[in-house]
């Protein structure tokens, strides 16, 4: 199986400040790898495809980089609307499988 | 209006079953794969289960394997999830989710979720 390592778990930040994510996959995946958005009591919401096309309907400043092993979700200047958890997630071969989760909350 | 509606959820004894529904609107149901991914109290997302758009092909968590069946009613824009022998690290909240097209897109729409408790 596909092990997923997010980081970090969790993450204090002010609103404007440029927050990103690192997802980093146990072995080679392509590119076959998607961003998603969690609220508490909420379903999680996708907000980048295929490592860095963003879903329509979701702010530009969210973007996504990286192929292979290596992952980046960035957030060019975070709004109060953005304090959520964030995972990652393999599509590259079953089973599928989830980052552990980054949690980012405010300062 | 695309929509996912899970239902069946409950409180169940430890070595009971469960039927889970996940009612889909909205879009062509027959043309996407489904699948089902949950979550634990205070914890990550886990998939659980896929089914191709013509039941064709259909894959599980080793941790459910054997346990659980995927199906699906293209007929009646349903998808399924029978839960037989359910251990206390059943509980969760189970969401049907949509494959995106191409499946390598991720999940693109999801249910509001249906909870599962495993108690005795």
């Amino acid at each position: 199986d596909i092990q997923l390592t997010q980081s970090p778990s969790f993450l204090s930040a002010s609103v404007g400040d440029r927050v990103t994510i690192t997802c980093r996959a146990s072995q080679g995946i392509n590119s076959y790898l998607a961003w998603y958005q969690q609220k508490p009591g909420k379903a999680p919401k996708l907000l980048i495809s295929a490592a860095f096309t963003l879903q329509s309907g979701v702010p530009s400043r969210f973007s996504g980089s990286g192929s292979g092993t290596e992952f980046t979700l960035t957030i060019s200047s975070l709004q109060p609307e953005d304090f959520a958890t964030y995972y990652c997630q393999q599509l590259n071969s079953y089973p599928l499988t989830f980052g552990g989760g980054t949690k980012v909350e405010i300062k | 209006e695309v929509q996912l509606v899970e239902s069946g959820g409950g409180l169940v004894q430890p070595g009971g079953s469960l039927r889970l529904s996940c009612a889909a609107s909205g879009f062509t149901f027959s043309s996407y794969n489904m699948n089902w991914v949950r979550q634990a109290p205070g914890k990550g997302l886990e998939w659980v289960s896929f089914i191709s758009s013509s039941s064709s092909i259909i894959y599980y968590a080793d941790s459910v394997k054997g346990r659980f069946t995927i199906s699906r009613d293209n007929a009646k824009n349903s998808l399924y999830l029978q839960m037989n022998s359910l251990r206390d690290e059943d509980t969760a909240v189970y969401y049907c989710a949509r494959s995106a097209l191409p499946y390598y897109y991720g999940m693109d729409v999801w249910g509001q979720g249906t909870t599962v408790t495993v108690s005795s």
